[in-house]
């Protein structure tokens, strides 16, 4: 059981360059979130899904886009990377939907660097 | 709209001793959650505790302990007995039916060394 994984660990891109971040979870959760987390600060949602097939923006989706094509997946898209965007990347992933169960589960982290 | 304040921006606990970490929130749901998380310098956010905001007695995980009161609007969370491992970030975060996604609200965080 490895709980919430994603790839890669470490990213450097060039301002206008594109890629994908993967996260998976292995505990069928339905619901998944992505966070950037910048220096001194707390984190910040992006992107969330709450189910195969759906996604829904964050408190910062700009420049950012999601897909959930199979329940155990969720990736994180930036299309022309910005240096705004270099920050940790944070996937996390809960069950149900009731606030007073509901603990979130974090992958490792992404740092992404844009040059 | 939801805020977590941490007034806390970083404390210093010799080891062994007890420390309080300080949390308040602002939100005008009736039913919500309130968790804390680790983040140590290597970076991972590791789930601590929850309170559920309809639960009558504080929440204990081991060593750590939340501190609920109400009426005040604040969830402080207490560390027992320091370890030198538990130098890291503390991140407090509320979850609320009622926000979108049920996402999580995070507090700026409070960093605890933890001196032997």
């Amino acid at each position: 059981n490895a709980g919430v994984t994603q790839t890669p660990k470490f990213r450097v891109l060039k301002t206008g360059q594109s890629m994908t971040l993967l996260c998976a979870q292995d505990m069928n959760h339905e619901y998944m979130y992505w966070y950037r987390q910048d220096p001194g600060m707390g984190l910040r949602l992006i992107h969330y899904s709450v189910g195969e097939g759906t996604t829904a923006k964050g408190e910062v989706p700009d420049g950012y886009n999601v897909s959930r094509l199979k329940k155990q997946n969720f990736l994180l898209g930036l299309e022309s990377a910005a240096p705004s965007q270099t920050s940790v990347y944070f996937c996390a992933s809960s069950y149900s939907r009731n606030p007073s169960t509901d603990t979130q589960y974090f992958g490792p982290g992404t740092r992404l660097t844009v040059l | 709209a939801q805020k977590i304040t941490q007034t806390q921006p970083g404390m210093f606990v010799q080891e062994k001793e007890a420390v309080t970490l300080d949390c308040t929130y602002d939100t005008s749901d009736q039913s919500y959650g309130l968790f804390w998380y680790k983040q140590p310098s290597s970076g991972e956010m590791i789930f601590l505790i929850y309170q559920g905001s309809y639960d009558e007695q504080n929440a204990t995980e081991g060593r750590y302990s939340l501190n609920f009161q109400k009426a005040r609007k604040s969830a402080n969370l207490v560390i027992s007995a320091s370890q030198l491992g538990d130098s890291a970030m503390y991140f407090c975060a509320m979850s609320s039916i009622k926000a979108a996604g049920n996402k999580l609200t995070f507090g700026g965080g409070t960093r605890v060394l933890v001196k032997p």
